[in-house]
């Protein structure tokens, strides 16, 4: 058990489906982000809460939908999705943004089809 | 912008013997912070060592070290012993110590993949 839990696993979605990803901590920290893992390239950051505020759009399309409704739970909401966006979703947790002690979860493999 | 470049897309080594992953970045930064992390197929990322660009002292984790060289901006990571659960990808990351804007992130590589041969 890692401290960061990510739900499901495994995803597959058609282009037309809405579905929703679930990340859970009870560290207590405070800070919460979502990367998107593709083959071959490098982890991107798409959204920082910190405190549950949004502090950090990294240009991500709005066919991704992120909410943070308290500071152990955040979701990635997905609807209309392409499937260049199949990719793994990391979710991570620190104390606080400015504190570097980043907890990962073990991710969400989505698949578009 | 900060980058960071690994140059080896895959390595291998014999169990028992070192490995060397090389990591580069680039920045404008005097001040930041260094990472490996270690993705095994569990999928999680698992923080292997860090380093703090002030401190001249390489850091050092049992059998994990790092070779730091800031005016090289190079930080590269040594395996030694290495053991069939090191086997993994390997990022490095790079994260700014500044506390302002957008400078909490992590900024990863492209990884390497280590295999290792019993």
């Amino acid at each position: 058990e890692t401290g960061v839990t990510q739900t499901p696993r495994h995803l597959v979605m058609g282009m037309t489906n809405k579905k929703s990803l679930k990340c859970e901590q009870h560290l207590g920290h405070n800070a919460m982000y979502w990367y998107k893992q593709s083959a071959k390239k490098p982890l991107e950051l798409m959204f920082v809460y910190s405190l549950e505020e949004r502090v950090e759009n990294n240009s991500v399309p709005s066919r991704f939908s992120p909410e943070c409704p308290n500071s152990s739970h955040l979701f990635l909401h997905l609807h209309t999705l392409q499937p260049e966006d199949s990719a793994l979703y990391l979710c991570a947790s620190s104390r606080s943004v400015v504190n570097y002690g980043y907890t990962f979860g073990s991710g969400t493999r989505l698949t578009v089809v | 912008a900060q980058t960071v470049t690994q140059s080896q897309p895959e390595m291998s080594v014999q169990e028992a013997e070192t490995v060397t992953l090389s990591c580069t970045y680039d920045t404008s930064e005097s001040d930041y912070y260094l990472f490996w992390y270690k993705q095994p197929p569990s999928r999680q990322m698992i923080l292997v060592i860090r380093q703090e660009a002030y401190k001249q002292q390489n850091a050092t984790e049992n059998r994990f070290s790092v070779n730091f060289q800031k005016a090289a901006k190079s930080f590269s990571l040594k395996i030694s012993d290495s053991q069939l659960g090191d086997a993994a990808m390997y990022f490095c990351a790079y994260r700014s110590s500044n506390s302002g804007g957008s400078n909490y992130k992590l900024t990863f590589g492209k990884g390497t993949l280590l295999t290792v041969n019993p």
